[in-house]
C-alpha cells in the first residue's frame, strides 16, 4: 500500500526558514508528481505546485511562484517544501498528495499534512 | 486562472437525506473534475474522479455527473460519517495550476 508521511509540526518565528518532507513509501516502482497544498485556518485548499518524484521537473501555481521552493530526492522517494523567510501568513496547514494518471489527474493519496505556525 | 465556484457553501440535512452539491468552472473543463471529502483535522480523500468515476473503496451512495462547465455530486442517503466539508477540483489546466472550489460544509440538522 502506497503511503505519503509527512515531517512534523513545526514553530517558527518570522525571517526564518523550513523545510517540510514527504516520503512516499509502499510501492514505489513508478515515479509520480506529487503535489503540495496548502490549507490556512478555516480556509480552503489550494495547489501551491507539483514535482515529478522521477526528474524533479517542478510547475509552481503563478500564486506562489517565488514564494516557496519545491524539490525532492529521488533516491529517498522524498518531496520537499522550502521556505526561506517565513511570515506569519505562512501559518497553515500544508498537505502532499500524489497526482494519479489512472485517476484522470486526480490526487488520490494524500500525506497527514505538516501543521506549520509562524509567530513571535 | 480557472475559477471553481461551489454551491451551497454550507447545508443542513438530516441523516437518510438526499443531498446534491453543484461545483461551476469559470470556462469549458470537458470531464476534468474530481471531488473530495475532507474531515476536520483529516486530510482530503479523494471520491469522484473524471466527474463521475468512483474511486476505489467510496461507497456507491456517493455520485457525481456533469461535464463541461457544470458539475454535481450528490449523496444518494446521507450517513453519519458523512458530515464533512467537500471540494471540487479542476485538473484541464496546465499541470500545477489546478484549482479547488471553496467548499462546501455538510452539516447535521
Amino acid at each position: 500500500e502506497v503511503q505519503l508521511v509527512q515531517s512534523g509540526a513545526e514553530v517558527k518565528k518570522p525571517g526564518e526558514s523550513v523545510k517540510i518532507s514527504c516520503k512516499e513509501s509502499g510501492n514505489t516502482y513508478n515515479s509520480h508528481w506529487i503535489g503540495w497544498v496548502r490549507q490556512m485556518p478555516g480556509k480552503g485548499l489550494e495547489l501551491m505546485g507539483v514535482i515529478y518524484l522521477g526528474d524533479s521537473d517542478i510547475r509552481y501555481s503563478p500564486s506562489f511562484q517565488g514564494q516557496v521552493t519545491v524539490s525532492a530526492d529521488k533516491s529517498a522517494h522524498t518531496a520537499y517544501l522550502q521556505f526561506s523567510s517565513l511570515k506569519a501568513s505562512d501559518s497553515a496547514m500544508y498537505f502532499c498528495a500524489r497526482h494519479s494518471s489512472e485517476t484522470y489527474n486526480s490526487f488520490d493519496i494524500w500525506g497527514q499534512g505538516t501543521l506549520v505556525i509562524v509567530s513571535s | 486562472d480557472i475559477q471553481m465556484t461551489q454551491s451551497p457553501s454550507s447545508l443542513s440535512a438530516s441523516v437518510g437525506d438526499r443531498v446534491t452539491i453543484t461545483c461551476r468552472a469559470s470556462q469549458n473543463i470537458r470531464k476534468y473534475l474530481n471531488w473530495y471529502q475532507q474531515k476536520p483535522g483529516k486530510a482530503p480523500k479523494l471520491l469522484i474522479y473524471f466527474a463521475s468515476s468512483l474511486q476505489s473503496g467510496v461507497p456507491s451512495r456517493f455520485s457525481g455527473g456533469g461535464s463541461g462547465t457544470d458539475f454535481t455530486l450528490t449523496i444518494s442517503s446521507l450517513q453519519p460519517e458523512d458530515f464533512a466539508t467537500y471540494y471540487c477540483q479542476q485538473s484541464h489546466s496546465m499541470l500545477g495550476t489546478w484549482t479547488f472550489g471553496q467548499g462546501t460544509k455538510v452539516e447535521i440538522k
